[in-house]
């Protein structure tokens, strides 16, 4: 069974900071890896989805990679800003039937 | 975006009682609705896989009869978790797959917190 882990499990950083967040999963075969910020009280939002054949995704200031081989997705958060503060979830669908198999988040505070 | 309802985001019941949560996508149809929990610290876990118009697929380990799903149209999908004991106190959350001419994206709900006394 696909297990999902993400690490650190908090973050704290001052505003203006670049950081990773890291996810790992332990069977390569996957479909496609997505990574979601969750706000208190409200539901996900997805961020940055990669295909299995792609190696990086980046929308504004984040970029995501993928390296199926070695079970392993950083997402890259450059110039932090307080709203970015949320927790951000990485997500893998091994067949491309949205059954995902989620991580257990990173809570990113940024410090303004 | 699209947008999905969750219904209620709060609820607290006594042990013993049924608590139906509702899934609704308010301006798009889904034909597939995902259910989820998370336990404190725990990841978010898919439940079950619901489908208009058909029963749903629940994961290995979910009860269905006491976790019942309905999907009765293409906007709204229902769970209710029957007979509530503490050990179901949990975060619920749904979400619901619109489909484009290219792929298939997921809007999830703002989620349920169960607490069962």
């Amino acid at each position: 069974k696909q297990e999902v882990t993400q690490i650190p499990a908090a973050l704290s950083v001052p505003e203006g900071e670049n950081l990773v967040l890291n996810c790992s999963f332990t069977d390569s075969a996957i479909y496609n890896l997505q990574w979601f910020r969750q706000d208190p009280g409200k539901g996900l939002t997805s961020l940055l989805l990669i295909q299995s054949s792609q190696r990086e995704q980046t929308s504004g200031r984040l970029n995501a990679s993928l390296d199926k081989s070695s079970g392993r997705s950083t997402l890259y958060i450059a110039a932090s800003q307080p709203g970015d503060s949320a927790t951000y979830l990485c997500a893998v669908d091994q067949t491309g039937a949205n059954n995902l198999f989620f991580g257990t988040g990173t809570r990113l505070t940024v410090i303004p | 975006g699209a947008v999905v309802s969750q219904h209620p985001s709060r609820v607290i019941c006594k042990s013993g009682t049924s608590v139906k949560i509702e899934c609704r996508s308010l301006d798009f149809q889904a034909t597939t609705m995902f259910w989820y929990r998370q336990f404190p610290k725990q990841s978010l876990m898919l439940m079950a896989t619901s489908n208009e118009g058909s029963k749903a697929t629940y994961e290995q380990g979910v009860e269905k009869d006491k976790f019942l799903i309905n999907h009765a149209s293409l906007t709204l999908s229902t769970l209710t978790v029957t007979s509530a004991h503490p050990e179901d106190s949990s975060f619920y959350i749904c979400s619901a797959a619109k489909r484009t001419a290219t792929n298939e994206k997921l809007f999830f709900g703002s989620g349920t917190q169960l607490s069962v006394l």
